[in-house]
């Protein structure tokens, strides 16, 4: 099962809005409602930031929101803040009965 | 609350073996799926295997089937994973993720281990 393709890096300055693409094919990204979003500062844990496409658990800004169309999902920060500074991976369920995450992109805030 | 405390991590020599264990606590143990997933020192996320809430359902990366196998002894709120001829290329840290949902699994890690670093060198 390939990686999910993602941008390496995605920066924005404070306030600003940016969109991380997440590419698959029909046998995850398109064919399932099951793409998530991970943020991890460097050293730490990864932490869910949407599941379900566009769902945010409890505690997630709103300022984060998921979408999707076709095999490509995408992840939307709005307000752009200098601790959203982090890696960013998209996950997908797949055919296989499997998990594929993406390579992961770099945000940066300028 | 929720904790997941990963070991069992080390150096160990291409081909030989090593178990990981994650203890649970914070959540009942017994009503969820677990996950293993991986991140090799400056790369990205990779998933490993999952196992069902009662053991019976367990799946694999192709990259590890037939050489890992996921366990989990409900009675000690603990998830192992043993690892077998190991490959340079198995040296990652390793999370252990609790899934979601109940009784079943929906690949989504609401809650992650610290990790444990595993080296594999000669």
């Amino acid at each position: 099962q390939s990686a999910l393709t993602q941008p390496a890096s995605v920066s924005g300055s404070p306030g600003q809005s940016i969109t991380i693409s997440c590419t698959g094919t029909r046998s995850d990204v398109g064919g399932y409602n099951f793409v998530s979003w991970y943020q991890q500062h460097p050293g730490e844990a990864p932490k869910l930031m949407v599941y379900d496409v566009s769902a945010r658990p409890s505690g997630v800004s709103n300022r984060f929101s998921g979408s999707k169309s076709g095999n490509t999902a995408s992840l939307t920060i709005s307000g752009l803040q200098a601790e959203d500074e982090a890696a960013y991976y998209c996950s997908s369920y797949t055919s296989s009965t499997t998990l594929v995450f993406g390579g992961g992109t770099l945000v940066t805030v300028l | 609350q929720v904790q997941l405390v990963d070991s069992g991590g080390g150096v160990v020599q291409p081909g030989r073996s090593l178990r990981l264990s994650c203890v649970a606590s914070g959540f009942t143990f017994t009503s969820y799926g677990m996950h293993w997933v991986r991140q090799a020192p400056g790369k990205g996320l990779e998933w490993v295997a999952v196992i069902s809430d009662n053991a019976n359902k367990k799946y694999y990366a192709d990259s590890v089937k037939g050489r890992f196998t996921i366990s989990r002894d409900n009675s000690k709120n603990t998830l192992y994973l043993q690892m077998n001829s190991l490959r340079a290329e198995d040296t990652a840290v390793y999370y252990c993720a609790k899934d979601r949902i109940s009784q079943f699994f929906d690949y989504v890690f609401d809650y992650w281990g610290q990790g444990t670093l595993v080296t594999v060198s000669s």
